[in-house]
């Protein structure tokens, strides 16, 4: 079974850095597409971006581009996003999801990371 | 602005059905396929259509999907309590160069 576990609950204060997880297992890692979604509070799933397993291949939402990184490491099967510079407007939930291809539908998600921003 | 453009909300008794639109543009539905989610704030979003009309391992064949041109629509028919959730069509976008979603619509059962 696929199981895509994510790291949990962060509170951070504005100007912090900050690396949540996403790990996958029971299927392979590699020759997949990791999606990022954001959901701030009240409002509906936004795209943030991609990146491919195998060659960490990124492709960013304009709305994203510049405010996060995404990595991926598959000695351990984990991808990652990253906040260099934390803003009160990043408070919400992030989601992350699997794909075997761009364009293909994203059927295994994690369970959510809850981040809170404040100054 | 959502890039995919949803009602905001729907209802209907429990027993009816209801349709769900999705409208987009030749840059996202036009050129790729639809796939629909349905969410409770909080938890994962659950893929309930792909490829425009396939139900994934699991899914009842009550809800089926649909796609016509730059549109789409995901039907509910004889609702459920447990129908009551969020729903959200996607698709890739050839000109953004990433995935796009609808506004999302909340459906509410009577």
């Amino acid at each position: 079974e696929v199981q895509v576990v994510q790291s949990g609950e962060e509170v951070k204060k504005t100007g912090e850095s900050l690396k949540i997880s996403c790990k996958v297992s029971g299927h392979s890692f590699t020759d997949k597409w990791i999606g990022w979604v954001r959901q701030k509070p009240g409002k509906g799933l936004e795209w943030m971006g991609v990146i491919y397993s195998t060659d960490s291949d990124t492709r960013y939402s304009p709305s994203f581009q510049g405010q996060v990184t995404f990595s991926a490491d598959t000695s351990i099967d984990t991808a990652f996003l990253h906040w260099s510079d934390l803003r009160a407007s990043d408070t919400g939930f992030y989601y992350c999801a699997t794909t075997d291809r761009i364009g293909g539908a994203w059927t295994h998600w994690g369970q959510g990371s809850l981040l809170t921003v404040s100054s | 602005q959502s890039i995919l453009t949803q009602p905001p909300s729907v209802s209907a008794a429990s027993g009816q059905s209801v349709t769900i639109s999705c409208s987009g543009s030749s840059s996202n539905i036009g050129s790729y396929y639809v796939s629909w989610y349905k969410h409770l704030p909080g938890t994962a979003p659950k893929l309930i259509i792909f490829e425009n009309r396939r139900r994934p391992s699991g899914i009842p064949d009550r809800l089926s999907g649909s796609k016509s041109g730059t549109s789409a629509s995901l039907h509910i028919s004889g609702l459920q309590i447990e129908d009551e959730a969020d729903y959200y069509c996607e698709s890739w976008d050839t000109r953004l160069g990433t995935g796009v979603f609808g506004g999302g619509t909340s459906l509410t059962v009577l």
